[in-house]
């Protein structure tokens, strides 16, 4: 079992509605949690962190955590053709303080 | 500097030959981090720094890896007699403190090819 899951899509999307992405992972210790944002041959680029069970809204980003379900999502309102990436989730466990563990990415496709 | 400058943008190398990536941290962040990215979206950790000193190398190879931070100088990820499945991009990151609720400053990369 892969330490952090994700669907790898393609999630396709129409405009202006909501994408929502799903993260698991295995370690129940893990503290901290990334939602990373990869446009094709980029770098990842950080578009939220969240530490606390929860949402946590930032514009038209919602994180969502539930350590209980040991479980982590995206939520992206109003979808724009410029969302279509791929969205990476980044857990950092118990026992790797100091490095974070990525999920394999989600190709979200957002379509006029 | 402002971002994380990672040099060379690409490199191609025969199989058995050296292979060695540079990163400059942006100013005053302590933390280098280096990952390995397969097939575009398989991240792998391998090794991270505290300065010149390694904080946690559990990710890299025991053979054929290996990284520096200098004083005064680039970061350096080498490879010796790489193979095949070395092929990847190699990110490195920054940070002020360590990763564990900090935002990482990733460069863009060093796509290393093995022929």
């Amino acid at each position: 079992q892969k330490e952090v899951e994700q669907n790898s899509g393609p999630l396709s999307v129409p405009e202006g509605a909501i994408a929502s992405l799903n993260c698991t992972y295995s370690d129940r210790g893990s503290q901290s949690f990334f939602w990373y944002r990869q446009y094709s041959g980029k770098s990842p680029e950080l578009i939220m962190s969240i530490y606390s069970n929860g949402d946590k809204e930032d514009g038209r980003f919602t994180a969502q955590l539930n350590k209980a379900s040991q479980y982590v999502s995206l939520l992206i309102r109003d979808s724009q053709p410029s969302d279509s990436a791929t969205y990476l989730c980044a857990v950092n466990g118990r026992d790797s303080w100091g490095k974070l563990q990525f999920g394999a990415g989600t190709q979200v496709v957002v379509t006029p | 500097g402002e971002e994380v400058a990672q040099t060379p943008k690409h490199l191609v190398r025969g199989e058995g030959q050296k292979a060695k990536l540079y990163c400059a941290p942006i100013k005053g962040h302590s933390y280098v981090f280096w990952y390995q990215q397969v097939l575009k979206n398989e991240f792998k950790f391998l090794i991270s720094f505290q300065n010149e000193n390694v904080f946690d190398e559990t990710g890299m190879p025991k053979e054929r890896f290996s990284a520096k931070c200098l004083p005064n100088s680039p970061c350096s990820l080498e490879i010796q007699a790489t193979k095949l499945e070395d092929s990847a991009v190699y990110f490195c990151a920054s940070s002020q403190r360590p990763a564990t609720n900090e935002k990482l400053f990733f460069g863009s990369g060093t796509q290393l090819s093995v022929l």
